[in-house]
């Protein structure tokens, strides 16, 4: 079935250092997934962090990174130098890019940023 | 001014008691959507709704029914609560065109005691 699999949390780090999340993605039922990072501020809903929806390119937003990379079936997310704000959990989600609409997420990596 | 909101925002049930949550988006969406979250689990869907007056099973709509009386509003409600349906339960909102980017809410943490 289509599953999602992320960095088992929590994940801490000091400030300016940088960070991966792994993500690797089985998707046995969608022919082109989308593919997605959330992001969970403390007290706070999942927003949408960033979307790729073709293999090979890279999305980025507020400094984070991540290549949707077809071959090996991941989408890490990336970021060089963390600051204390981006302490969140993070999500991993798959979605179809038609037909299905469902999104499968990742259990969520709780990441802590220590000043 | 969120555009996904939720309440309550935490709940202490009994155990065969009836428990409604809700759910109220301004983004002016055509899609809804409650997920329940585990611990250590991703988000599994249990209802959504495209349209108002109308509701859709999701992977685990067991134990739950979903009502969405207006486009603005839908929510989810456990006729018999039960000690499983420990969670926190999320609500979110898209487009028809872009299904899959969605809005989400800050969550209900529901404790079934």
């Amino acid at each position: 079935g289509d599953s999602v699999t992320q960095t088992e949390g929590p994940v801490t780090v000091s400030e300016s250092e940088s960070l991966i999340i792994n993500c690797t993605y089985s998707a046995t039922s969608i022919a082109y997934p989308n593919l997605f990072w959330y992001v969970r501020y403390p007290g706070e809903g999942l927003q949408l962090l960033l979307k790729v929806i073709t293999a090979g390119q890279k999305g980025s937003s507020r400094g984070f990174e991540a290549t949707y990379n077809k071959e090996t079936t991941s989408f890490h997310l990336q970021k060089a130098s963390v600051q204390e704000s981006d302490s969140a959990v993070y999500y991993c989600a798959l979605g179809a890019s038609s037909g299905s609409w469902q999104l499968i997420f990742g259990s969520g990596t709780q990441l802590t940023v220590m000043p | 001014e969120a555009a996904v909101t939720q309440s309550p925002r935490s709940k202490v049930a009994v155990t065969g008691g009836k428990v409604t949550l809700s759910c109220h988006q301004t983004n002016n969406h055509d899609y809804m959507y409650w997920y329940r979250q585990d611990t250590g689990h991703g988000l599994r869907l249990i209802h959504y709704s495209y349209v108002a007056d109308s509701t859709e099973k999701g992977d685990i709509p067991d134990g739950y029914k979903a009502s969405r009386p207006s486009q603005e509003n839908f929510s989810l409600i456990l006729e018999l609560a039960s000690l499983s349906q420990t969670a926190v339960y999320f609500c979110a909102s898209s487009e028809s065109g872009t299904k899959d980017t969605q809005y989400f809410g800050p969550g209900t943490r529901l404790l079934v005691l």
